[in-house]
């Protein structure tokens, strides 16, 4: 069965700590992304990875960075966490012919 | 470049009733269509794709979609809901080829009441 997994559920930091999201995947898929959603904006695309070592800026990746040092693992480092980066992030996989990507259960995240 | 909208931010309805969820999107190039759902506190699952063929898909538990390439739609549909369809669900879009995001729409959320 598919799988991709969020290292926590929820999380609480405080202002201006360094935050690590991990995600795994064992689909060996190739791309892989990182969303963060909030109320009344749905997803919106933070980075993703096409290739280890590789990686993309998506449509806000401001304040945010990412490692993708091995296929299946892709981290998103919030290098000075701020109060508006409390939020659900959501990491997903995907395997090539860019047919349905597969969700991780979603990392709540406060700052406070 | 892709884009979804959704029209409708949340959609009140009676069990048993009949629901629409509507779904339209731009693009430039040839697309794949996804609607996804979302449970409280969960992440985002598959509920129905179109890639190709047929332009009527349909998922398992009774919702089915539309592709409607004139329309740039992809609505969708159940003809009687549960209590337990109430959830978020979300429309996205892919390129059909190269290099290529899902982008989503800012979601419906199905509230369904007795």
């Amino acid at each position: 069965d598919v799988k991709v997994t969020q290292s926590s559920r929820y999380l609480v930091k405080r202002t201006g700590e360094k935050v690590f999201l991990e995600c795994v995947q064992d689909m060996d898929h190739e791309n892989m992304f990182w969303y963060r959603q909030d109320p009344g904006l749905g997803l919106r695309l933070i980075y993703f990875s096409y290739d280890v070592k590789m990686k993309e800026k998506g449509d806000i990746p401001e304040g945010y960075s990412v490692s993708r040092e091995k296929k299946e693992r892709f981290s998103l480092i919030l290098e000075s966490a701020s109060t508006n980066q409390t939020s659900m992030y959501l990491c997903a996989s995907r395997g090539p012919m860019n047919t349905e990507a597969f969700f991780g259960q979603g990392t709540r995240l406060t700052v406070v | 470049a892709q884009s979804v909208t959704q029209l409708d931010s949340q959609v009140p309805v009676f069990e048993e009733a009949p629901v629409e969820l509507r779904c339209n999107y731009s693009s430039s190039v040839s697309v794949y269509l996804f609607w996804y759902v979302q449970y409280p506190n969960q992440g985002l699952q598959l509920l129905l794709k179109y890639l190709s063929g047929s332009t009527l898909v349909e998922s398992i538990n009774g919702f089915e979609a539309e592709f409607n390439k004139s329309q740039t739609s992809f609505h969708l549909r159940k003809p009687s809901v549960h209590i337990s369809d109430t959830a978020e669900y979300f429309c996205a879009v892919s390129a059909f080829s190269g290099y290529s995001t899902l982008t989503f729409g800012k979601g419906t959320m199905l509230l369904v009441s007795p």
